[in-house]
């Protein structure tokens, strides 16, 4: 089936570093979405995007649908300890509800 | 605040115990919800897509008769796992999206243990 590969797998950082994860994919996605999860909770919407070349933020979050539609990346500036999780890239084919997702990045940050 | 909520949010019960997880979506109505397994340090499988007043649609290699999908009504999904036996023991999630080209908002999972 369909997969999305995600890097890096894990991240240990100092707190205050900036973050970048990226999803590579050989298919042509139409929605590219970035999930957050804690330990023992479902993944939590970040970011959607919708358009390539589309460029978003929400707070000291970046994410970029790519131009060619099959990779996407994940930025954070600034990381606080409340960063610390498990980030989930996830596709989504034209004309397809399901999602494919990424293996995930656990961000692991020092204080 | 949450938009899809899962229940129960934790399960432990006997080998042979059949269990059945809820999946609601709070103030929308999906007429799509999905089902995942994600087992320790690994990503979201998708399990089965649960349609609305029609039968689920299954991933190859899952048992439908193992685990039973029913979405009754616009707002609630339920998994039942039948027999459960120890490697069923796994995270569940659901999750559902406003309409089918919005991004999915999941619940927060069921942890099942079977003994």
């Amino acid at each position: 089936g369909q997969q999305l590969n995600q890097s890096p797998q894990s991240m240990f950082i100092q707190e205050g570093e900036d973050v970048s994860m990226n999803c590579t994919s050989s298919s042509i996605f139409n929605t590219w979405l970035w999930y957050k999860q804690d330990p023992g909770e479902g993944p939590v919407l970040l970011i959607a995007l919708y358009k390539a070349g589309e460029l978003t933020s929400n707070g000291r979050l970046t994410a970029q649908f790519g131009i060619t539609r099959k990779d996407s990346f994940l930025n954070i500036s600034a990381s606080i300890p409340s960063d610390v999780g498990i980030y989930f890239c996830a596709g989504q084919l034209a004309g397809a509800q399901k999602l494919v997702f990424g293996q995930g990045t656990r961000l692991t940050i020092n204080p | 605040g949450a938009v899809v909520s899962q229940h129960p949010s934790w399960v432990i019960c006997k080998s042979g115990t059949s269990v059945k997880i809820e999946c609601r979506s709070l103030d929308f109505q999906a007429t799509t919800m999905f089902w995942y397994r994600q087992f320790p340090k690994q990503s979201l499988m998708l399990m089965a897509t649960s349609n609305e007043g029609s039968k689920a649609t299954y991933e190859q290699g899952v048992e439908k008769d193992k685990f039973l999908i029913n979405h009754a009504s616009l707002t609630l999904s339920t998994l039942t796992v039948t027999s459960a036996h120890p490697e069923d023991s796994s995270f569940y999630i659901c999750s559902a999206g406003f309409v089918s080209n919005q991004p999915q908002h999941f619940g927060d999972g069921t942890r099942l243990s079977i003994l």
